[in-house]
């Protein structure tokens, strides 16, 4: 249980060009979905936590206009990447939580990842 | 602001052996969750062991526990009879609990753990 996918894993695209990474929690509802980058051999960095039909909030730093998010139903978050350029290259990670039905969260369950390349 | 630090950055240990991994972290909350998470080669992120921080009792999940020090503010894992598999990179996380529902993930730097055969 609490499986979490990305599509794709890995996508190179030219500079200028925008690209869509899909998060799914394929077996509960996730109403809140987390957006992370990750550059190598470091640790996740926060980039938004999305919630099911609202906005997303993003992290100081972090250029909504370039990093678009919707989360338009309770198992899908995606992650638009605009105006892609090569500083964008890196591996971006969701994650969905699995809500207590009491109110308190519980565990973030992670996907695989997306490996971004933008020549 | 919650900080999470991980002092160790590298570690290697023989296959078999006993190794643990510290974490340390600042906050003045009173509610929260602590997590270790595990990044093998393949990058996926997986959930090792969870702690609530209300609970005494420290968490164990096979042959990984925690020895969870709420005054000192330390949550080190332990991993018994480590296995090759076990080689990953670890991540020390917080969680601060709230109604709100949009808690987030603190991450400390990571340690990177290699078994030795």
């Amino acid at each position: 249980g609490a499986v979490v996918s990305q599509h794709p894993s890995w996508v190179i695209c030219k500079s200028g060009t925008s690209v869509k990474i899909e998060c799914r929690s394929l077996d509960f509802q996730a109403t809140t979905m987390f957006w992370y980058r990750q550059f190598p051999k470091q640790s996740l960095m926060l980039m938004a936590t999305s919630n099911e039909g609202s906005k997303a909030t993003y992290e100081q730093g972090v250029e909504k206009d370039k990093f678009l998010i919707n989360h338009a139903s309770l198992t899908l978050s995606t992650l638009t990447v605009t105006s892609a350029h090569p500083e964008d290259s890196s591996f971006y990670i969701c994650s969905a939580r699995v809500a207590r039905t009491s109110g308190f969260t519980d565990t973030q369950y992670f996907g695989p990842g997306t490996r971004l390349t933008v020549l | 602001a919650q900080t999470v630090t991980q002092s160790q950055p590298e570690m290697s240990v023989q296959e078999a052996e006993t190794v643990t991994l510290s974490c340390t972290y600042d906050t003045s909350e009173n509610n929260y969750y602590l997590f270790w998470y595990k990044q093998p080669p393949s990058r996926q992120m997986i959930l090792v062991i969870r702690q609530e921080a209300y609970k005494q009792q420290n968490a164990t999940e096979n042959r990984f526990s925690v020895n969870f020090q709420k005054a000192a503010k330390s949550f080190s894992l332990k991993i018994s009879d480590s296995q090759l598999g076990d080689t990953a990179m670890y991540f020390c996380a917080f969680m601060i609990l709230s109604n709100f529902g949009n808690e987030k993930l603190t991450f400390g730097t990571g340690t990177r753990l290699t078994i030795i055969p």
